[in-house]
Parts: C-alpha cells; sequence; structure tokens
C-alpha cells in the first residue's frame, strides 16, 4: 500500500530565512508526486507535481522540490520565506498513468516569524 | 472561470440526520473524487467517480456512506444517520480527462460538517 510520512508536524521559520519541508513516500511503482498548500478554512492549493523527467521541480510562489527514487523524498524547498507563506502544508502521492485517488501525508504546520 | 464549487460550506447536523454534500466539478471534468479531513490529519481518500459510474470506492465506509455523480448536476456525498465521528472537512476535487491530467486534481473549499 502506498503511504507518505512528514516527519515533521510544525516547523518555525524566521521571515526571509531558507525553508526545507520533508515528505517520504512509499510506492510500488513510478510515483506522481504533490505538494499542496492549504490556509485556514481553505481549500488546497496545488504548488507543484512531479511526473517525470526533471527530478528539480518548479512550483508558484517561489517553491520548489526535488525527487530522489534513491532516498523516496520529495523535500520542498524555497529559499526566502515570506510571511504570507504561512499555512499547512501536505505531500501527496498518486498512482502512475491512471486516475487514482491521492495518498496525503499528515501535513507540516509552517509557522513564520517575524 | 469558476474552479470547484462545493455546498453549504457550512453544514449542522444532529445525530441520526442525513447530510447530502454537492461538488460542483471545474467546468468540463469529468473525474470527481471525494475526501475527509479530520482534525489534525490529512486528506484520506474515499471515493472516485467519473460521469454515472463509480470508479473506485475503497476508502467509503461500507455503512451510511454512498456517492454519486449523475450525468446532469453535482456529485453528490451523502452521509445517512450521521453520527458525532463523521464531523470533519470533506473536500472534493476534480480533474480532466487524459493521461498525464487524470492526476491533477484541483480542489474545492470544502465543506465543514459538524454533527451535534
Amino acid at each position: 500500500a502506498q503511504s507518505v510520512t512528514q516527519p515533521d508536524i510544525h516547523i518555525t521559520v524566521s521571515e526571509g530565512a531558507s525553508l526545507e519541508l520533508r515528505c517520504n513516500y512509499s510506492y510500488g511503482a513510478t510515483p506522481y508526486l504533490f505538494w499542496y498548500v492549504q490556509s485556514p478554512g481553505q481549500g488546497l492549493q496545488l504548488l507543484l507535481k512531479y511526473f517525470s523527467g526533471d527530478t528539480l521541480v518548479q512550483g508558484i510562489k517561489g517553491f520548489e522540490a526535488e525527487f530522489k527514487r534513491s532516498q523516496s523524498s520529495f523535500n520542498l524547498r524555497k529559499p526566502s520565506v515570506h510571511w504570507s507563506d504561512a499555512a499547512e502544508y501536505f505531500c501527496a502521492v498518486g498512482g502512475g498513468g491512471g486516475a487514482d485517488g491521492l495518498t496525503f501525508g499528515k501535513g507540516t504546520h509552517l509557522i513564520i516569524q517575524p | 472561470n469558476a474552479g470547484v464549487m462545493q455546498n453549504p460550506r457550512h453544514l449542522v447536523r444532529r445525530r441520526g440526520q442525513e447530510a447530502r454534500l454537492r461538488c460542483s466539478p471545474v467546468k468540463g471534468h469529468s473525474h470527481v473524487y471525494w475526501y475527509r479531513q479530520l482534525p489534525e490529519e490529512g486528506l484520506k481518500f474515499m471515493v472516485y467517480l467519473q460521469k454515472e459510474n463509480i470508479i473506485d470506492e475503497s476508502g467509503m465506509p461500507k455503512e451510511r456512506f454512498s456517492a454519486e455523480f449523475p450525468k446532469e448536476g453535482p456529485s453528490i456525498l451523502r452521509i445517512q444517520q450521521v453520527v458525532r465521528g463523521d464531523s470533519a472537512a470533506y473536500f472534493c476535487a476534480s480533474s480532466p480527462a487524459g493521461s498525464v491530467a487524470y492526476n491533477e486534481q484541483f480542489f474545492g473549499p470544502g465543506t465543514r460538517l459538524t454533527v451535534l
């Protein structure tokens, strides 16, 4: 069965500092990987996705993520965070080649310190 | 250019009542997914539907829950005889037909169900 682990429940970062959110997945075949962001009381917005090709993917709002097959990881990064980045971040994995329900991690709550 | 729409945004029901949650996918999308988010948890997949067909309901509780996506109109998630444990945020997502595009799901704002 597929699974996603986000080891950090909460992360606090100073505004302007760099950010890395960790995501490890378990999937038997080539995974489709996603990062979503959720603001309080809102739905989910897709930040970026990895299907194939270049393992470093660029997303919206200055985010990027790197797929490392050997480590089963898909960590999200941003060189300089802004106060508006405070939110809940979810990593998700889906089956390749077809339409499957996504499997989500439990999320990482990002707090930005002034 | 409307995204996924869900209504109501908030729903309060007493134990034993029925809850009906509606989801209108992005125009032109033929795939709909329902997820449930319990407090402090990630989203859990419930069911995947295409028009008039349930494709995968492996995440749906065996009793009291049902879903449909008719030829015309929104997708409906129906919970009969609600219990307190059904209190959660229910999210709908849609995706277009196609190969790689299948897995890019666009999420609605969710319906927050509270069972008293």
